[in-house]
């Protein structure tokens, strides 16, 4: 399974627009690439995944580019309820989630 | 409709005593996991039914621990002689088909064990 690296954490401001991203160098060819959310006490909720170039739905964008070796997701003007612990993992036709140490966003007013 | 459910929500045990915790999973879900979350583990997979089988147990920590799933439905997870080491939240989670990334979680079992 390929390896994800994103920072540990981040601090944004309400109304801004944020930005993770996440390094996966040895993904393959099959792999698709998908966000997880995850907020205090509650187990994760899915957010978004994508192949190649952009993603977009209601929560999020998902920003790829051409050599796939990592991905943005893009929150678009932040509140305080998207501070949450943000994922990016790497599936294939795998039948477990492999989580690694996510990203903790913390939205200030 | 109703999302996955899994009881109870907070379970206090005595080292070396047996716990069970139950999963309900979204009605019309073949696929059913398990996962555990700790401070210093991460959330990591422990076990994985397709149907009433389980072809992937290898996040399993110990022979302690064990799971069923009956009717195709609702899953146990059992720990016996609970450690302290077991203490954690146990997330459920179901999907649609098997291998679908997109999977919903239940709430969790806060399990500490003193």
């Amino acid at each position: 399974l390929a390896k994800t690296t994103q920072p540990i954490s981040m601090d944004s401001y309400e109304g801004q627009e944020v930005n993770i991203t996440c390094s996966h160098n040895n993904i393959a060819t099959n792999d698709y690439i998908t966000w997880y959310q995850q907020f205090p006490s509650q187990g994760p909720r899915f957010i978004i995944q994508g192949y190649k170039t952009k993603v977009t739905n209601e929560v999020a964008s998902l920003f790829i580019p051409a050599d796939r070796k990592s991905s943005t997701l893009s929150l678009p003007r932040v509140s305080l309820s998207d501070t949450a612990v943000y994922y990016c993992l790497v599936l294939n036709n795998t039948d477990k989630l492999i989580f690694g140490t996510g990203t903790r966003l913390q939205v200030f007013p | 409709g109703a999302g996955v459910s899994q009881s109870p929500s907070n379970k206090v045990t005595e080292k070396g005593k047996d716990v069970e915790l139950r999963c309900d999973p979204i009605s019309g879900h073949t696929a059913l996991y398990w996962y555990r979350q700790s401070l210093g583990q991460g959330l990591e997979f422990l076990i994985y039914f397709q149907g009433n089988s389980a072809p992937d147990k290898s996040g399993l920590p110990s022979d302690r621990f064990s799971a069923e799933r009956t009717g195709g439905s609702v899953s146990t997870l059992t720990i016996q002689r609970t450690q302290q080491e077991d203490s954690a939240v146990y997330l459920c989670a179901s999907s649609l088909t098997p291998g679908a990334h997109e999977q919903y979680f239940g709430p969790g079992t806060r399990l500490t064990v003193t």
